[in-house]
């Protein structure tokens, strides 16, 4: 089965920093994209970034650039998005999600989702 | 950046209604665009890609039609599981978009 596990919920304070993890199984985890997406509470999906396994090659959002760094490590098949210095604002819901091969910028599976709360 | 639009931001309908729902693109966007639903407290679920394919596994019911700036998630026959969020999505080029949502309720 293909899948994408994330890792579990994260209650964190401002300023401190945070590394989620979206672990991929199933399949060539270096021939797919793997896309990050934010969705906050109560509000709509926003499209942070995306990285090639292969190489670690990333774009970035305008919105996310210089906030977020996604990393993946091909040896573990996990893909990483972590923050520096957490704000308030970073509370949400984050999911990762794979780019199929049917069409260029498609999110066929998507990870169960990874909930951070940044709260003093 | 490209921005999508989708309209309306919620809807009410009964079961066995058709029902559609359309995205607009702030540009041209050939056929890259992709419809996502998503219901409470579950990931995104991909059902129509590059405009008008319909994803494994979804059921025929859901059809995908447009291109260029305009585009349209039709839902044949609504069924109870049908009542959730959906999310259209281009693929153009990065930095990719979502639209803002439709919130599809029981009537």
């Amino acid at each position: 089965e293909v899948q994408l596990v994330q890792s579990g919920a994260e209650v964190k304070k401002p300023g401190e920093s945070l590394r989620i993890s979206c672990k991929g199984s199933g399949y060539s985890f270096t021939s797919s994209w793997i896309t990050w997406v934010r969705q906050m509470p109560g509000k709509g999906l926003e499209w942070m970034g995306r990285i090639d396994p292969s190489d670690s090659y990333t774009n970035y959002s305008p919105s996310f650039q210089g906030h977020v760094i996604i990393s993946a490590d091909k040896s573990t098949r996990t893909a990483y998005l972590q923050w520096s210095s957490l704000k308030a604002s970073d509370t949400a819901m984050y999911y990762c999600a794979r780019h199929g091969d049917s069409w260029v910028g498609t999110f066929d599976i998507w990870g169960q989702g990874t909930m951070v709360t940044v709260s003093s | 950046d490209i921005q999508m639009t989708q309209s309306p931001s919620s809807l009410s309908a009964s079961v066995g209604d058709r029902v559609t729902i359309t995205c607009r693109a702030s540009q041209t966007i050939s056929k890259d665009l992709n419809w996502y639903q998503q219901k409470p407290g579950k990931a995104p679920k991909l059902l129509i890609y590059a405009a008008s394919s319909l994803q494994s596994g979804v059921p025929s019911r859901f059809s995908g039609s447009g291109s260029g700036t305009d585009f349209t998630l039709t839902i044949s026959s609504l069924q109870p599981e049908d009542f959730a969020t959906y999310y259209c999505q281009h693929s153009y080029t990065t930095p990719y978009a979502f639209g803002q949502g439709t919130k599809l309720e029981i009537k």
